[in-house]
């Protein structure tokens, strides 16, 4: 079985820029969920949704950042303009709510660099 | 405020022996979730094992336990017969219910090495 799908691995861009960052879940599982690590500031969950709907976006850091999930196999998260304060690995995960719903399966990370 | 704390940086132990990494955790609800993830070198978050507030029994996975003391706030974490695999960064997590959803809480990890 395929795993949690992120692309791109990694993302070099320019203060200013806009960054998409995708995932696409484990098949069937209902959960999703928009990560970010740093060194300074660990691991902090930024959203997540169930069953395409976002239930929980109060760990987005400002306007600058969005998430869509316009179907279940689909997911992204825009920086819009992005700033050199965002660099972090950006993780998705997916989980099956109805069973094991803290049981979640990381992706392989999005490592992004703003300059 | 809910928080996890994980007081220990870092920590070394001897192939084969076993080790406790220490979680402490704040939340005012009766009804909650803890977890702990491994993360090697190579970046992957892996999920390791979980322990809901009401269970009775402290919760074991293979060589992984979890040593649950509601009393003292409590979720350590015990590896026993430490492997070269193991060395990684752990996190201990918490699920807490939040406004008809949940919030999932993450503490900063300790790095673990385990020696040859």
């Amino acid at each position: 079985d395929a795993g949690v799908i992120q692309s791109p691995r990694h993302e070099v861009t320019e203060m200013g820029q806009e960054v998409t960052l995708r995932c696409k879940p484990i098949s069937g599982h209902d959960y999703l969920f928009w990560y970010r690590q740093t060194m300074m500031r660990g691991l902090e969950l930024l959203i997540y949704f169930n069953n395409n709907v976002p239930i929980d976006d109060s760990g987005m850091p400002e306007d600058r950042f969005s998430a869509k999930m316009p179907n279940a196999s689909f997911s992204t998260l825009k920086i819009q303009p992005s700033e050199p304060r965002d660099s972090a690995v950006y993780f998705c995960a997916s989980s099956s709510g109805g069973r094991h719903p803290y049981e979640q399966y990381f992706g392989p990370g999005t490592r992004l660099t703003v300059t | 405020a809910q928080k996890i704390t994980q007081t220990q940086p870092g920590m070394f132990v001897q192939e084969k022996e076993a080790v406790t990494l220490d979680c402490t955790y704040d939340t005012s609800d009766q009804s909650y979730g803890l977890f702990w993830y491994k993360q090697p070198s190579s970046g992957e978050m892996i999920f390791l094992i979980y322990q809901g507030s009401y269970d009775e029994q402290n919760a074991t996975e293979g060589r992984y336990s979890l040593n649950f003391q509601k009393a003292r706030k409590s979720a350590n974490l015990v590896i026993s017969a430490s492997q070269l695999g193991d060395s990684a960064m752990y996190f201990c997590a918490m699920r807490v219910p939040s406004s008809g959803t949940y919030k999932y809480i993450f503490g900063t990890g300790t790095r673990l090495k385990v020696l040859a």
